[in-house]
Parts: C-alpha cells; structure tokens; sequence
C-alpha cells in the first residue's frame, strides 16, 4: 500500500463549480498534513496545512480525520487560476527532531471557462 | 528575500557521464531537503541536512548519489555514473526550524534528462 495515496484524476470543472479531493495515508503515527499546489513545470508550494479540527482559507478549506486516515481538500467557486496539481503531503517523523515530507502522486484539475 | 534557488534549471547528459546540481537555500536555513520526481510517480525524499550533517539519507536510491553541503550552506548532488532511470526532476527544499507544523520551501527544480 502507498504511503499517500490519492485520487488519480484528472479533474476537469466549469468555472465556479464545486470539487472535492481526497487523500488516503497509511502510517498512523504521522503528525502533519498539508496540501501543497503545484503549477505546471513549477516547484511544489503550500497551499494549507490541515488539521483536525478542520480549516478553511477563502474558498478551501481542508478536512482530516485520523481514525480514517484521511484528509480531503475542498474548493468552491472554483476559479481558471485554480488550475494546478494538488499534492496531499504527510509529514513523519523518524527520531529525534528528524521530520521528512511524502507526498502523494498529485491530482491534476483543469478550470475550464 | 531570496527564495531557494537551483542550478542548473536544465541538464542533458548521457548515460555514464557525471552531472552535479547545486541547492542553495534560503539563508539561514538549517534543514536543507533533497527531492526526486521521476516522471509518472509521485515526489519522493532522497535526504535531509542539518547545517552540514547528513541527518537522514533514507532515501538516496544508491552509492552513485553523493550530496554534500559544506560549511552547511549551499548543496550539491552528484551523480556518477549516471543511468537512465535517473532522469527526472530533483527539488531542493528547505525549511528554518525542524518541527511538526513548519513550511518547506521548494527550488524551481533542476529537470535531468539522462539519454
């Protein structure tokens, strides 16, 4: 089983819509989770951490059960600039003060106008 | 603010030639991370600096991979021999605290072609 796993995608929406990605993470004792964009042929960045409690940020907000083991991103009102590939990271430690990010394959959506 | 930097953005080499990749981080960085993207699979952790000390190498896929990062500044890793199955796009990253909840920041990545 991969250490992050996520919907395959692609996504392609109409502007404005609604759409949902979801992220499955198989070590328990993982401690952060994030979600970073990545634009095309460009570095990785940090969109949103996640956390239990939920968060939202504008037009995303970010969900993370741990029974589960899964983390979902939401965004509404989708705009054509949203259009990117959405990494669902897991961070873990490995002793110590040592942590390291594994991220998922990526969820590639398209706005469509 | 200079943000993380690599070079070159670009390499073609052959297969059996030596290439090197340069990372320098954001300044006064201590956590200083090497990634690799081989096409059609996900990001992965090749390893983890601390100042100048190897805190994790987990991830280097074998013992033609050499990173280094003397006096704790800038990286380099070095590939030699280098293979085909070792084109993709490696990523620096680094972060100023080691914790839980603190944001790595990314290069722009260098892309290797080995043909």
């Amino acid at each position: 089983r991969k250490e992050v796993e996520q919907d395959p995608g692609p996504f392609n929406v109409p502007e404005g819509a609604t759409v949902a990605f979801n992220c499955t993470y198989s070590n328990s004792a993982s401690q952060s989770f994030f979600w970073y964009r990545q634009d095309c042929r460009k570095e990785p960045k940090l969109l949103m951490s996640v956390y239990s409690s939920g968060n939202e940020d504008g037009r995303f907000t970010a969900q993370l059960n741990r029974a589960s083991q899964y983390i979902s991103l939401l965004i509404r009102d989708s705009k054509l600039s949203d259009s990117a590939t959405y990494l669902c990271v897991v961070k873990l430690g490995s002793g110590g003060s040592n942590y390291k990010l594994t991220f998922g394959k990526g969820t590639l959506l398209t706005v469509n106008p | 603010e200079a943000g993380v930097t690599q070079f070159p953005s670009h390499s073609v080499i052959e297969k059996g030639q030596t290439v090197t990749l340069r990372c320098d981080p954001i300044s006064g960085h201590d956590n200083l991370y090497w990634y690799r993207r081989v096409m059609g699979k996900e990001i992965k952790f090749l390893l983890h600096f601390v100042k100048e000390s190897k805190q994790d190498e987990s991830g280097m896929p074998n013992n033609r991979f050499l990173a280094e990062r003397t006096g704790g500044t800038y990286s380099t890793l070095k590939v030699q021999p280098a293979e085909l199955e070792d084109s993709g796009v490696y990523f620096c990253a680094s972060s100023q605290e080691q914790g839980r909840a603190t944001e790595a920041f990314f290069g722009q990545g260098t892309r290797l072609t080995v043909v």
